[in-house]
């Protein structure tokens, strides 16, 4: 079956470590997003990648790092200089930008 | 001129009632207005869809019903079931953007947790 599969469901870190999340999809989908979820704050776009090799910032970039090295995968770096990375992130896909995404499971992180 | 804006935050409803969430935008380049349902835990996942050439929408339980003069959008869902209960997320875009605009990203609203009790 078609879908997104991110991986691990649970992360734990240390404060000063990067981790990378990882976001797979066999949509054959042009274009990937990372969203970061907090309670009460909505859906808030950290990176998103219309096609191989290129993406842009979204709203909340800082602390954040991604690559766009396949079409199937976009993955998602928490970097040290996040100050407050303990979130659910979701990464998603769609045929083109704006339409119709489907979302993965999420990753919860925890910074301990 | 981005912005969805989202009501009530939270709602909690009889079961067999009528649950109604309601979006404004500002932005009239928008042409497809999405909603998402959320169980904890989980991804969002498409739930209905609606283009502006259309007054009403309806799947099942669940109906959108679309404003385009007032710029407003709406989810009713009929017969409301402890099952529904998840944080419901309106959205809105302008479709398929030129590389590398972001107008045609979608926007999401803050979410409004329903609450169906039994």
């Amino acid at each position: 079956d078609g879908g997104i599969t991110q991986s691990p469901k649970y992360l734990f870190r240390k404060e000063g470590q990067n981790v990378t999340l990882s976001c797979e999809q066999n949509l054959n989908h042009d274009a990937m997003y990372w969203y970061r979820q907090d309670p009460g704050q909505g859906l808030r776009l950290i990176y998103y990648s219309q096609i191989v090799n290129d993406f842009q910032k979204g709203d909340i970039a800082e602390g954040y790092s991604v690559s766009r090295e396949k079409k199937e995968s976009f993955p998602l770096t928490v970097t040290s200089a996040q100050k407050n990375p303990t979130a659910f992130y979701l990464c998603a896909s769609s045929v083109g930008s704006g339409y119709g995404y489907t979302f993965g499971s999420g990753t919860r992180l925890t910074v301990v | 001129q981005q912005q969805v804006k989202q009501s009530p935050q939270s709602l909690i409803v009889q079961k067999g009632g009528i649950s109604i969430i309601n979006c404004a935008y500002e932005n009239t380049a928008f042409d497809y207005f999405p909603w998402y349902q959320q169980f904890p835990g989980k991804g969002p996942a498409l739930l209905i869809a609606i283009r502006p050439d259309v007054s009403e929408k309806k799947e099942g339980r669940f109906t959108i019903s679309f404003n385009k003069s007032a710029k407003q959008f709406s989810l009713h869902i009929m017969d409301s079931q402890p099952g529904d209960s998840a944080t419901y997320f309106c959205a809105a875009s302008s479709g398929p953007m030129n590389y590398g605009g972001s107008q045609g990203n979608l926007i999401f609203g803050k979410g409004t947790k329903l609450s169906v009790k039994p």
